[in-house]
Formats: structure tokens, C-alpha cells, sequence
């Protein structure tokens, strides 16, 4: 069955980069879209971005200049790639199946900015 | 962008009550608009998609509608299990979602 799962590390100084994995399974990256989406505490869904499955990118407006999202299909892997980060992005990190209606989501990874 | 209002922010209901909850968009969206839940601690559910379409697996009690600007999503006989939040989302340009509705039993 489709599963998705997030990794990475739960703790990231201010301003240094985040990097998080994204590992599918029963799905092939080369036929599906992949999209990040993020969750502050509390609060409400903001969408990052998306790798359709052509390899090509798509990126929220007011995060695009620090935001990368990548792929090895190989090893059915996503990556996310963040830097310049601050306290306002922490937050749950989703990575989901589906560029415009995620339909299978992974479990998330929390992610604190703090010293 | 397009901004999604979804009303109430919070709302109370019965078991067996029928519950609507409105999702409002800042231009036409032409049905390009999900329905997703939330339970606490999970990751969203997707429920209907394209405004109408139910999702595989999602109790037939959960239903969608709407055009242009104006979307809702019914649930026709509230069960315990519905308590969470319910986001909207549109996709007709890039992808916004609503701030949510919180539902729970009174």
C-alpha cells in the first residue's frame, strides 16, 4: 500500500538549514507528485511546494527563495530544503502524495527552530 | 493569492445533529476545492475532492457542494468520530487552505 514517512531532525538553530526526508513506498516517484506541506502548532495548513512527477518544482511565493525540493527516484526519496530558518517555522512537516489533492499523507516530522 | 474564509472557526453539535460547515473563497475557484479532516495528533484526511467527490473509504454521511466562491460540507448525522478539524483547499491557482473549522459535541 502507498505509505509516505518524514525524516529529519527535530531541533534547528535560527538561521541555519533545514533538511528533511521524505521515503515512499508502494508508489513510483516518475508517476507521482509529491508536495511538502507544514503545520504551526496550532494553527493551519500552509502548502510549501510540490516535485511533479517530470522532476519539475513548484514553490509557495513567500517561501520560494529559500526552499529547494529535490528527488533520487532510486531510492524513492523526497528531500526538502529550507535555510534561513526562524522561529515562525516551526512546525509539523508533511510530505504527501498529489501536487493539487494529497490524498496519502506521512505521519509528519516536527521541526523547532530554537537556540 | 486566493484566500479561503471557512466559518464557524468553532462549532458545537449533537450526535445525529446535521452539521454544516461553509468555506467561502476571495475569487471563483471553479470546484476546485478539497475537503480534508484532522483529529487531533494525525495528519489530515482527505473526504471530498472537486468540491463533490467523495474519497474511497469516507462514510457516505459526508457530503460536498458549491460554485464559484461558496463551497460547504455537510455531514448529514454527526457521530462521535467526527469530532476534529476540517480544512478546506483550493487548487484552482497554486494551493491555499482555509484556517478550519473545529468541530465538537455539545
Amino acid at each position: 500500500q502507498v505509505q509516505l514517512k518524514e525524516s529529519g531532525p527535530g531541533l534547528v538553530q535560527p538561521s541555519q538549514t533545514l533538511s528533511l526526508t521524505c521515503t515512499v513506498s508502494g508508489l513510483s516517484l516518475t508517476s507521482n507528485s509529491v508536495s511538502w506541506i507544514r503545520q504551526p502548532p496550532g494553527k493551519g495548513l500552509e502548502w510549501m511546494g510540490v516535485i511533479w512527477s517530470n522532476g519539475g518544482t513548484d514553490y509557495n511565493s513567500a517561501i520560494k527563495s529559500r526552499l529547494s525540493i529535490s528527488r533520487d527516484t532510486s531510492k524513492s526519496q523526497v528531500f526538502l530544503k529550507m535555510n534561513s530558518l526562524q522561529t515562525e517555522d516551526t512546525a509539523m512537516y508533511f510530505c504527501a502524495r498529489g501536487g493539487t489533492t494529497p490524498d496519502y499523507w506521512g505521519q509528519g516530522v516536527m521541526v523547532t527552530v530554537s537556540s | 493569492d486566493i484566500q479561503m474564509t471557512q466559518s464557524p472557526s468553532l462549532l458545537s453539535a449533537s450526535v445525529g445533529d446535521r452539521v454544516t460547515l461553509s468555506c467561502k473563497a476571495s475569487q471563483n475557484i471553479y470546484k476546485y476545492l478539497n475537503w480534508y479532516q484532522q483529529k487531533l495528533g494525525e495528519a489530515p484526511k482527505l473526504l471530498i475532492y472537486y468540491t463533490n467527490s467523495l474519497q474511497t473509504g469516507i462514510p457516505s454521511r459526508f457530503s460536498g457542494s458549491g460554485s464559484g466562491t461558496d463551497y460547504t460540507l455537510t455531514i448529514s448525522s454527526l457521530q462521535p468520530e467526527d469530532v476534529a478539524t476540517y480544512f478546506c483547499q483550493q487548487y484552482n491557482s497554486w494551493n491555499t487552505f482555509g484556517a478550519g473549522t473545529k468541530l465538537e459535541l455539545k
